[in-house]
């Protein structure tokens, strides 16, 4: 089975610094999916981005960024300009290709990232 | 276009009822997945279906959760004979395909009191 480790349960920055989430991940499968979920307080899941595990390019979406590390099984998110909307609990989660989706995403349990102004 | 839907959004319940919880995918998404959040935890998922179809229905905590999707649209969990273990907030997420974007509702919150 996967496992996805988050190490850092809370993180605090300023408005404006970069702040980079940390996420390993565990498995045996070759061609995976990796993606960051974005929960603000109203409790609705957003994508932030999504990464192919057989892409070796690091994906980006303009302020978010991965650094992806395949044989580390690593997949941190570089937050960069973090604004005060970026407050959320950020959630990093590993989808496997071999069951054909059966397994769903297997996420790990957050790191709640606080924005001060 | 319409995100996802679930109903109801809060549900209180007592112990040893039974409850339906319902999701309305966005239309045209073939694939569908169950997901349960515990106060302060990850998501845990549950169920998937493909279409119609679950092929694999071991990730429901209980033989007391069921779910079924009709019409490759609607999806119902039903939980029998709920305990207070059973509170959560339940998500339902549906992507194009299985290995697209999953995009979530906005979920239940069930308690058992």
């Amino acid at each position: 089975a996967q496992t996805v480790t988050q190490s850092q349960p809370e993180m605090s920055v300023q408005e404006a610094e970069t702040v980079t989430l940390s996420c390993t991940y565990d498995t045996s499968e070759n061609n995976y999916y990796l993606f960051w979920y974005k929960q603000p307080p109203s409790r609705q899941m957003i994508l932030v981005i999504r990464q192919e595990a057989y892409k070796q390019q690091n994906a980006t979406e303009n302020r978010f960024s991965v650094n992806f590390q395949k044989a580390a099984k690593s997949f941190s998110l570089k937050i960069s300009d973090s604004q005060l909307g970026d407050t959320a609990m950020y959630f990093c989660a590993f989808q496997g290709s071999v069951r054909g989706g059966a397994d769903g995403l297997t996420f790990g349990k957050g790191t709640h990232l606080i924005i001060q102004p | 276009g319409a995100g996802v839907s679930q109903s109801p959004s809060n549900k209180v319940t007592e112990k040893g009822k039974d409850v339906e919880l319902r999701c309305d995918p966005i239309s045209g998404h073939t694939a569908l997945y169950w997901y349960r959040q515990r106060l302060g935890q990850g998501l845990e998922f549950l169920i998937y279906f493909q279409g119609n179809s679950a092929p694999d229905k071991s990730g429901l905590p209980s033989d007391r959760f069921s779910a079924e999707r009709t019409g490759e649209s609607v999806s119902t969990l039903t939980i029998q004979r709920t305990q207070q273990e059973d509170s959560a907030v339940y998500l339902c997420a549906s992507s194009l395909w299985v290995y697209n974007e999953q995009f979530f509702g906005p979920g239940t919150r069930l308690t058992v009191l």
